[in-house]
């Protein structure tokens, strides 16, 4: 079966702007998490969807925010964009969501800020 | 606040040595500790996972071994090939939650 998708794969914005990414989930996958891949950071969780609730959230602020639909397919949104935005974002996918579940990621969106 | 440390940061090895990569946790409500692969261009795959009521995974060339006391667990390589070269992922979370708390990876380089 397909495996997660990312759109757009690449992204350039400058400061002060904001940008919408999209995943869409393995089939069947009910649950979509949002990570933060920077070289020195690594990966750093952002937050997770199950049934259009957000269920858990990392330390992030509140210019990071995101939404899932009913078909699971899931949505983050940067407003204000920073410098220190630029990442890969990095979205996850599982059946229930739960620690044991094998995420399944996505090939991500490089995002760069000018 | 990292959670979970890991090192080293890049580690070059040669073909047919034994890569190692080691990371520590303070949460001991940690239970679960897996460990992902991720090649250039790709996002990470789950490699090997561990509970801590064993000590040691094994799965083809790669192992966990874990240390409940010492709350430190480590990836062997065995055999490493160069298409091991990678970016290598330790994490740990609790069976009852939604997050894992990623290690900040290690940049594996296997010569030829």
């Amino acid at each position: 079966k397909a495996g997660v998708t990312q759109t757009p794969r690449y992204l350039i914005k400058t400061r002060g702007q904001q940008v919408t990414l999209s995943c869409s989930p393995i089939s069947g996958h009910r649950s979509v998490s949002w990570y933060q891949q920077t070289p020195g950071q690594g990966l750093q969780f952002l937050f997770e969807y199950f049934s259009e609730t957000q269920r858990n959230k990392g330390n992030f602020p509140g210019r990071f925010s995101g939404r899932q639909f009913s078909n699971s397919r899931s949505e983050m949104n940067v407003s204000t964009l920073e410098l220190g935005d630029s990442a890969l974002y990095l979205c996850a996918s599982s059946l229930q969501g739960r620690v044991t579940d094998t995420q399944y990621f996505g090939p991500g969106t490089r995002l760069t800020v000018l | 606040q990292q959670q979970v440390k890991q090192s080293p940061q890049s580690l070059i090895v040669q073909k047919g040595g034994i890569s190692i990569i080691n990371c520590a946790y303070e949460n001991t409500a940690f239970d679960y500790f897996p460990w992902y692969q991720q090649f250039p261009g790709k996002g990470p795959a789950l490699l090997i996972a561990i509970r801590p009521d064993v000590s040691e995974k094994k799965e083809g060339r790669f192992t966990i071994s874990f240390n409940k006391s010492a709350k430190q667990f480590s990836l062997h390589i065995m055999d490493s090939q160069p298409g091991d070269s990678a970016t290598y992922f330790c994490a740990a979370g609790t069976n009852s939650g939604y997050a894992l708390n990623f290690g900040k990876g290690t940049s594996l380089l296997v010569t030829p």
